[in-house]
């Protein structure tokens, strides 16, 4: 069991709307990634928010942001969805700064499917 | 640009049998390499991390080798069972900066009793 969890599992969203997905980081852990899993993909990192600043992003549009909470919790958020924004949506926290080696314990993922 | 690569088609291994799954790299210097365990509908779950200056890492019956020559890695379940039958990604790590990681498309391994 890793600690991280996300909300909601399943979401169905149409083009166009806007949505918001929740992550609790494991305990002791100040650095939240989020990424991006299509269908038969590895993850494609999304971004990465580290004591409540992004600090890294991945090639993403602007429409994709987030935010991180003094709790180390976040939430990404995704503008004007588009059809290919269909995925599982995975959150994985690490303990960030000198010395670590990013270990990222994942989430379960929310699955979103933009119809 | 980085290119991960991993064996594209399904890896079928007898029960009992090890099983190797290979994970190549271009355009990478990586100072670390992490291998990951992902079950259908669930995130990955992190096995193993090696560093470039070590050639091979074990645990329990995983084992990692790192090549940094052939810009390669190799990973090992000895005395494989059903229940290691998963997908498994590799994702080499420069580290040192916010950079997230970078994963292969990952190997469907499938361990026949």
């Amino acid at each position: 069991e890793t600690g991280v969890t996300q909300s909601p599992t399943h979401l169905i969203k149409t083009r166009g709307q806007q949505v918001t997905l929740r992550c609790s980081s494991q305990s002791g852990h100040n650095t939240v990634s989020w990424y991006q899993q299509a269908l038969g993909q590895g993850p494609q990192f999304i971004f990465q928010y580290y004591r409540e600043e992004e600090n890294g992003r991945g090639n993403f549009p602007p429409r994709f942001s987030g935010l991180q909470f003094p709790n180390y919790s976040s939430e990404l958020n995704v503008n004007a969805l588009e059809l290919d924004d269909s995925a599982l949506y995975l959150c994985a926290s690490s303990l960030g700064g000198s010395g670590n080696y990013n270990e990222q314990f994942f989430g379960p993922g929310t699955r979103l499917t933009v119809l | 640009s980085q290119k991960i690569e991993q064996n594209s088609e399904a890896l079928n291994i007898q029960e009992g049998k090890t099983a190797t799954l290979t994970c190549n790299y271009t355009n990478y210097s990586p100072a670390y390499l992490q291998w990951y365990r992902q079950d259908p509908g669930r995130g990955p779950v992190f096995l193993l991390l090696i560093r470039e200056n070590e050639k091979e890492k074990r645990k329990e019956r995983l084992k990692v080798t790192f090549d940094t020559t052939l810009k390669q890695s190799l990973f090992h379940i000895t005395a494989s069972q059903p229940a290691d039958s998963a997908t498994y990604l590799c994702a080499p790590y420069r580290g040192g900066g916010a950079d997230g990681l970078t994963f292969g498309k990952g190997t469907h391994l499938i361990i026949q009793p």
